[in-house]
Parts: C-alpha cells; structure tokens; sequence
C-alpha cells in the first residue's frame, strides 16, 4: 500500500531564501509524482507533473527532482518570496491502480516572512 | 473552458441532517474523483467514477456516504445523517479519460467546506 510523507510539516524562512521541501514514497511503482500548493480555505493548483521516466521538471523559480529508486521527490524554491507562503502537498499516482487515484502527503506549511 | 465547478462553497448542516455536494467535470471530462481533507492533513480518496459507474470506492465511508455521476447532470456526493467527524473540505476532480497521454491527469476543483454542528 502506498503511503508519501512530507517532511517538514512546517517552515518558516527569511525572504529570498532557497528551500527544499521533501516528498518521500512507500512504493516505487508510481505512474507520476505531482506537487500542488493549496492556500488556506482554497483548492489546489498544480505546480509541477514529473511522469515516472523523468528526472526533474522547472517552472520559473520552482524545481522538482524525482528519484524513484529511493523513494524520494524534493521541491526546489529559488530565492523565496512572502507571496510563496502557502501549504505544499505532493500526490503519487500508484502504477498497478486502475482508478488511477493521487495519494497524498499531509503537505508542508511554509511561512516566506518579509 | 471553464474548470471544476462545486457548489456550494460552504454549507452548514445540523447533526442529522443530509449533505449534498455536487461537482460539475470540466466540459469533455467523464472521469470524477471526490478526496476529502481534515483539518491540518492531506487529500484522502474516496471515490472514482465514470458516467453512470461506480469504478473504486475504496475509500469510502462503509455507511451514510454515497456517491453518483448520472448521464446527464453533475456528480453528487451524498452524506446522510451527518455527524460532527464528516466536517471536512471535500474536493473533486474530474480527468477527460479516453486513453493516451493526459487521460487521467486530475484537474481539482475549489471544495466544499461541511461543517457540522
């Protein structure tokens, strides 16, 4: 059964700091690994897909690596800004699961303060 | 294109009473997936259906929750006789399906917030 952890639960940086955010995954038979950002009260937007044949996928400052054989995805954030301060979740989507369901982490809190 | 529609966007409901929450796919998808999140945590799967089916409830209340996607209309999620524990965020998602590749990337929508009181 898959299960994904998030580690930290909650980070508070400086602005303009680099951070990691770390993902880590039970089963290493996943279709594709997703990172999301939710704001408080709000839905989710998805920030980066990476398919399971993929290493890394970048959009602007945000980097997401992908290691299957570890079971780990880290999320990258260049040079924070308060702007960024939202909860982080990241989703697998196991490969030998017809629904094709997100499993998720309980997601990383961050806090860019100004 | 408009996204995932649910509504409503908050509802209140007394103990006891029954919850009903739709979702609206986006247009062209025929694929839902209902997560709920508690307070302070992660998505949790529900439920999976395509039109008319019923594909995986695994993650399904055993008693008081059901869930339908019909021909034509939205997909409800239905809760009866709510108890102070069903007060979540309750996400949909819906994916157009159909094979390739793309098929079965979710697309969320906004949530319903139940509070129970």
């Amino acid at each position: 059964k898959q299960e994904v952890t998030q580690i930290p639960a909650a980070l508070s940086v400086p602005e303009g700091e680099n951070l990691v955010l770390n993902c880590s995954f039970t089963d290493s038979a996943i279709y594709n690994l997703q990172w999301f950002r939710q704001d408080p009260g709000k839905g989710l937007t998805s920030l980066l897909l990476i398919q399971s044949s993929q290493r890394e996928q970048t959009s602007g400052r945000l980097n997401a690596s992908l290691d299957k054989s570890s079971g780990r995805s880290t999320l990258y954030i260049a040079a924070s800004q308060p702007g960024d301060s939202a909860t982080y979740l990241c989703a697998a989507k196991p490969l030998m699961d017809s629904s094709y369901k997100l499993i998720f982490g309980s997601g990383t809190r961050l806090l860019v303060r100004p | 294109n408009a996204g995932v529609m649910q509504n409503p966007r908050h509802l209140v409901r007394r103990r006891g009473q029954e919850a009903r929450l739709r979702c609206s796919p986006m247009k062209g998808h025929s694929h839902v997936y209902w997560y709920r999140q508690l307070p302070e945590e992660g998505l949790k799967f529900m439920v999976y259906l395509q039109k008319e089916n019923i594909i995986d409830e695994s993650g399904m209340p055993k008693e008081r929750f059901s869930a339908e996607f019909p021909k034509e209309g939205p997909s409800i999620l239905r809760i009866q006789q709510v108890v102070r524990g069903d007060s979540a965020a309750y996400f949909c998602a819906s994916s157009p399906g159909g094979g390739g590749q793309g098929a079965y990337e979710q697309y969320f929508g906004p949530g319903t917030r139940l509070t129970v009181t």
